[in-house]
């Protein structure tokens, strides 16, 4: 059972454009939702995360928004650059179990 | 260095081999998690140490795989009888309370 579902697969997005990755779990034990950016040959960077207390939380370009009713969370990328082409990586954790499981990944492509 | 180091960053073995994998994570970070990625895939957990406590082993995939902390700090992932799908990149993770994890840049197994 996939414990986190991620979509879509691949984006290609404009340069200057929002970029929306999403992602949807099903165990509501999870308590910590974080965002990874990995580059080729590179290993993943932690990018933002929320806890489930707020709906949304921002820093710089980067967004995520936490629907708890529907656990559900996404990431957006605001004035997308070329810089940030990279797979991104949703993950999940509870207190109980805190190994973290990700999500599929997916591929951004943002176009000059 | 600042960051988790992990060695060797390539490792090719004949079928059949035993290999060992090194992780050095951040100074201080009471949790380290050892994930696989398969080409073009997302990342499986494998092993996850917390301080003094009892490993989580439950995303090891065979008895071929098996993993030490040694002293809270260093960590060995050995993998006995390599195959051909032990192929991957294999990740370490170190993580303070905070449960925000750091990866290390990878070791790039492939054996033939």
């Amino acid at each position: 059972q996939q414990q986190v579902k991620q979509s879509p697969q691949s984006l290609i997005v404009q340069k200057g454009g929002i970029s929306i990755i999403n992602c949807a779990y099903e165990n509501t034990a999870f308590d910590y939702f974080p965002w990874y950016q990995q580059f080729p040959g590179k290993g993943p960077a932690l990018l933002i995360a929320i806890r489930p207390d707020v709906s949304e939380k921002k820093e710089g370009r980067f967004t995520i928004s936490f629907n708890k009713s529907a656990k559900q969370f996404s990431l957006h990328i605001m004035d997308s650059q070329p810089g940030d082409s990279a797979t991104y990586f949703c993950a999940v954790s509870s207190g109980s179990a805190r190994q973290l499981t990700f999500g599929s990944g997916t591929q951004l492509t943002v176009l000059p | 260095g600042a960051g988790v180091s992990q060695s060797p960053s390539n490792k090719v073995t004949e079928k059949g081999k035993d290999v060992e994998l090194r992780c050095d994570p951040i100074s201080g970070h009471t949790a380290l998690y050892w994930y696989r990625q398969s080409l073009g895939q997302g990342l499986e957990f494998l092993i996850y140490f917390q301080g003094n406590s009892a490993p989580d082993k439950s995303g090891l995939p065979s008895d071929r795989f098996s993993a030490e902390r040694t002293g809270g700090s260093v960590s060995t992932l050995t993998i006995q009888r390599t195959q051909q799908e032990d192929s991957a990149v294999y990740l370490c993770a170190s993580s303070p309370r905070s449960r925000e994890a750091f990866f290390g840049q990878g070791t790039r197994l492939t054996v033939v």
